[in-house]
């Protein structure tokens, strides 16, 4: 079956413009969670959704970062007016429930702002 | 908060040699979930191994083992007769396993693994 995707893989933004970022988690799974992964570093937690719910945002590191769920499958990742320090990889992964141990990453979207 | 440390930025193994990468961990709490996670350059992060805190006897998938060590709070991975495709980044992470509104992974600044034919 089909795994986590997300979309764009790569992504050029000239700072100051807004981007989205999408993933698609695997069907049926409750939970979603965005990662950023700065270069040479560990995945850092961003947000929690459980289905349409976002639980947890404390990852967000400013108020230009916004993520959604509307229907419980499909999630995006919007960052607006983008800075330098957004540059990284944005990592998606689901899980069938919220007390599931196992997460399944996506192959991430790299953002470049120049 | 818990915290996770991979103190080796970087470590090289000769092709069917066995390597160790350690990881140490902070936390206070007791139930929780430890992970090793493998990320080749295609970035696509996989599970290769997990242990949970409550269990004693260390977990082993194939030619991967841990060591976990509770009371010092390490939990080290080893890679038994190592292949090409081991090469990767390898994350430690760690997860509380708690019914609450997060089930966050707090992951490692990781261990790039580089395999020597």
């Amino acid at each position: 079956g089909a795994g986590v995707s997300q979309s764009p893989r790569y992504k050029v933004a000239k700072r100051g413009q807004d981007v989205a970022l999408r993933c698609d988690p695997i069907s049926g799974h409750v939970s979603l969670f965005w990662y950023q992964q700065a270069l040479g570093q560990g995945p850092e937690f961003l947000t929690y959704f459980q289905n349409e719910a976002q639980l947890d945002k404390s990852g967000l590191p400013s108020d230009r970062f916004f993520a959604e769920r509307p229907e419980g499958s499909v999630s995006t990742l919007k960052i607006q007016r983008t800075q330098q320090e957004d540059s990284a990889v944005y990592l998606c992964a689901s899980s069938l429930t919220g007390d599931s141990y196992e997460q399944y990453f996506g192959p991430g979207t790299r953002l470049t702002v120049t | 908060a818990q915290t996770v440390t991979q103190s080796q930025p970087e470590m090289s193994v000769q092709e069917a040699e066995t390597v160790t990468l350690s990881c140490t961990y902070d936390t206070s709490e007791s139930d929780y979930y430890l992970f090793w996670y493998k990320q080749p350059p295609s970035r696509q992060m996989i599970l290769v191994i997990r242990q949970e805190a409550y269990k004693q006897q260390n977990a082993t998938e194939n030619r991967f083992s841990v060591n976990f060590q509770k009371a010092a709070k390490s939990f080290s991975l080893k890679i038994s007769d190592s292949q090409l495709g081991d090469a990767a980044m390898y994350f430690c992470a760690y997860k509380m396993n708690y019914g609450g509104a997060t089930n966050k992974l707090i992951f490692g600044t990781g261990t790039l693994l580089a395999v020597q034919p």
